[in-house]
Formats: C-alpha cells, structure tokens, sequence
C-alpha cells in the first residue's frame, strides 16, 4: 500500500515568508507526527496529533510553528515569518497506534531552506 | 527528559564485516521502548529492530540484532554479513511507555559506510 507522502519535497522561502507543509499519512494511521531535522543531526520531535486532537506541542520552537489535522487524516505544518534557523528536513511520521512499540512510518520528509 | 547518545558518528567496514553501533540513554522509567532506525541517502527513514525493555531477550530481524544491558542503559546494534547496501545513517531512538509526550527521542546519529 501507499506509504506516507509529504509535499513539497523541496521548499525555498525568502526570510520573512509563511509556508505550508503537507503530510498524508497511511490511511487509518491513528497517530501523526512532525519532525524536524537539521543538517547533521537526529531529528526532533515537534508535535503529535491523535487523530484530529493535538496532544502534544511541547517540541516547536516558537509560536510562529503552527500545525493542523482537522479531519484526522492529512496535516499541515505551518511555519510563519520563516528564519534562516528554520532550515531543516521535516519529516513526518504516522503510526497505526498510539502507543507501545508500534512502529512509526516516515514520509520522506520535505527540505526547507530559508534564504 | 531522555537523552540519547551515539557516541560514533561514522563507521567504515569492509563488506560482510560485522559492525557494532554503540547508544546509550538516560532514562529514569523502568520500561519504555528502544529503536534503531536506518536512514539510507535521499530515502526515507526505516525501522531495523525494536526492543521493549521488560523483555530481557535481545531482539534480532535476520542480520541485525542487538545487546541490550538495561542497567548500563546501552543498546547497541550489531550488523553481520554487512552488505553495501546497509551504507546508511543509523539513529538510535527511546520512546515512553506511558503518558506525556509520545514522540521518539533520537540520537544524532551515526553514518556507517560498508565498503566493497
């Protein structure tokens, strides 16, 4: 089956402009998740959704990062006013379940580099 | 919070070596979970081995296997018959298992290259 896709793959915004990232998760995957990773590091949690409900912000980094999955499928990331520390992978993830050792699936990620 | 270390960024071995990936973790839960991830250039990141931390079994998946010493708090992976296409970035990750945030904790990382 599908696997998890993420849009666009690449982004390049100008210092100062919003962009959107886009997740579509494996279908009936319960659980989503962002994260961010930077060039050279392990990725980093950023927030994690279970099913439309966001119940855990606590890894982005500023108020200016905002993400959606109002109908429990496909979620959007949205960074505003993007600064050059922005720059970064970010890969999403999806998991059947919420908890225990179920695996998590990562999309491909989308490159974002902030000019 | 959890923290976890690799504490070799690259590695380099011969095809059909075996190779040891150290990680090692801070935790002060008594069972939660343990991953290594495979990040192959330009592809998308997937599980290799998983490992609950009440079974003191080690988990193995064909040519990958790990040692898990729960009270050193490593867990290290082993890779035998190394092929090339195991060139990859390897991550070592924790996750709870229980409430508050459920998303993995990864270490930065170690690039293995299996040179033919």
């Amino acid at each position: 089956g599908a696997g998890v896709s993420q849009s666009p793959r690449y982004k390049v915004a100008k210092r100062g402009q919003d962009v959107a990232l886009r997740c579509d998760p494996i279908s009936g995957h319960v659980s989503l998740f962002w994260y961010q990773q930077a060039l050279g590091q392990g990725p980093e949690f950023l927030t994690y959704f279970q099913n439309e409900a966001q119940l855990d912000k606590s890894g982005l980094p500023s108020d200016r990062f905002f993400a959606e999955r109002p109908e429990g499928s496909v979620s959007t990331l949205k960074i505003q006013r993007t600064q050059q520390e922005d720059s970064a992978v970010y890969l999403c993830a999806s998991s059947l379940v919420q908890k225990g050792m179920y695996e998590q699936y990562f999309g491909p990620g989308t490159r974002l580099t902030v000019t | 919070a959890q923290t976890v270390t690799q504490s070799q960024p690259e590695m380099s071995v011969q095809e059909a070596e075996t190779v040891t990936l150290s990680c090692t973790y801070d935790t002060s839960e008594s069972n939660y979970y343990l991953f290594w991830y495979k990040q192959p250039p330009s592809r998308q990141m997937i599980l290799v081995i998983r490992q609950e931390a009440y079974k003191q079994q080690n988990a193995t998946e064909n040519r990958f296997s790990v040692n898990f010493q729960k009270a050193a708090k490593s867990f290290s992976l082993k890779i035998s018959d190394s092929q090339l296409g195991d060139t990859a970035m390897y991550f070592c990750a924790f996750r709870h298992s229980g409430g508050g945030a459920d998303g993995l904790t990864f270490g930065k990382g170690t690039h293995l290259i299996i040179q033919p």
